[in-house]
This record gives structure tokens, sequence and C-alpha cells, in this order.
């Protein structure tokens, strides 16, 4: 089972901050099939970046993710209000997909 | 659009089971797998395993492995997770969510039920 790791746990910034999130695989993640989800609290996860660095539909563009093999990155150029919320990374490249414990932006 | 609409709350006993449900519409329902995540109170997003909806092959999670069925009726368009054996470990909201992709297993979630909780509560 590939195991995810997310860095950091807690990120603080003010909203105009880029964030950076980073997830680490235990091994390569096949085709590049790792998957961002954005969280916000008793709501589903929402699908922001596939593959990647592809953009789910309706997502804004200071959303970007990067990255292959056992290092991806997520990108949030400018926080927004409503982007404080908790990111999940998934990959979904193996028989049996696995998520990361998560990375919490709050607002300092 | 795309809706996936789940079961209510569930409260149960330690040893139990419960069967939640998913009903999909606004797509041909055959076309796409279909996954199941949990997320326990506070926690982080667990896997549990994945149905085709064409032709009901399934994955699971290994830790779920022997206690965890997933099925389809076509029919109605509706998946299920049923989970026996319940524990007090087992209580989360309990999410499907369907596959972005039509083709093959390798597809992230896109759309996602509002969740179910279920409680294990002796």
């Amino acid at each position: 089972e590939i195991v995810l790791t997310q860095s950091p746990g807690t990120l603080s910034l003010s909203p105009g901050e880029r964030a950076t999130l980073s997830c680490r695989a235990s091994q390569s993640v096949s085709s590049s099939y790792l998957a961002w989800y954005q969280q916000k609290p008793g709501q589903a996860p929402r699908l922001l970046i596939y593959g990647a660095s592809s953009r789910a539909t309706g997502i804004p563009d200071r959303f970007s993710g990067s990255g292959s093999g056992t290092d991806f990155t997520l990108t949030i150029s400018r926080l927004e209000p409503e982007d404080f919320a908790v990111y999940y990374c998934q990959q979904y490249g193996s028989s049996r997909r696995t998520f990361g414990p998560g990375t919490k932006v709050d607002i300092k | 659009q795309v809706q996936l609409v789940q079961s209510g709350a569930e409260v149960k006993k330690p040893g139990a089971s419960v069967k939640v449900s998913c009903k999909a519409s606004g797509y041909t329902f055959t076309s796409y797998g279909i996954s199941w995540v949990r997320q326990a109170p506070g926690q982080g997003l667990e896997w549990m395993g994945w149905i085709s909806a064409y032709n009901g092959n399934t994955n699971y999670a290994q830790k779920l492995q022997g206690r965890v069925t997933m099925t389809t009726d076509t029919s109605t368009s509706t998946a299920y997770m049923e989970l026996r054996s319940l524990r007090s470990d087992d209580t989360a909201v309990y999410y499907c969510a369907r596959d972005l992709g039509s083709s093959g297993y390798y597809q992230p979630g896109v759309y996602w039920g509002q969740g179910t909780l279920v409680t294990v509560s002796s």
C-alpha cells in the first residue's frame, strides 16, 4: 500500500499570501495519478486537481498542482477567504487508493 | 446535474451490521465506478473501496477485507456499502463518490454524496 505524507500539518497564512502544500509518497505514483481535494467543516471533499496538475471543472486558476514520482505540490497563488480549509492528497494509481493525512490551512 | 443522495444517519450496536445507500442521478449509472470513503470524527479521509457499476467488480481496502461488501442495483441506480461486525472505531461519516472518468479503474472521485453518519455505540 502506498503511504502518503503531507506537510506541513498546519499552515497559518493571511489572505493574499501564497500557500505551498507538499505530498510525498512512499513509492512512485503510477502515471501521476495524484489528486488534491479541499474539505471544509461539515462538507464533503471537493476535487481540485487530478493527474497531478489538471484542474477539475470550475476550479479557479489560483490552484495549481505539480510533481511526479513521489513528490507532489499544491500551490494556491493568492489565498482567498474561502480557501481556508483542509487539503488532502490521494493517489489512485494503485489497486488500493490511499489518502494523505491532510494539511490544514488556517488564517494567521 | 449529477447527484448522489445517501441514506440517513444510523445508530448501531457493536457487532451489528449497517448498509448505506447512495442513489445516483443525472448520468448513466453503469458508465462510472463508485468509491466509498469514510471519515472518523475529527480525523482524515480513509478510502474503503470501489465498485464498478458496469460489472460489479470490487476492490476493497485491505484492513476492511472480509467485513465490507459493496454492491449496486442498476435498476434503481443505487450503490450500497455494507459493513459488518461493527466496532466503536467504525463510527464515522461515510461518503460515496463517483469516478471522474468512465474509462478504467484509475480515477479520482469528483461527485460526492452528502455523507451518512454511522454511530456505533452500546
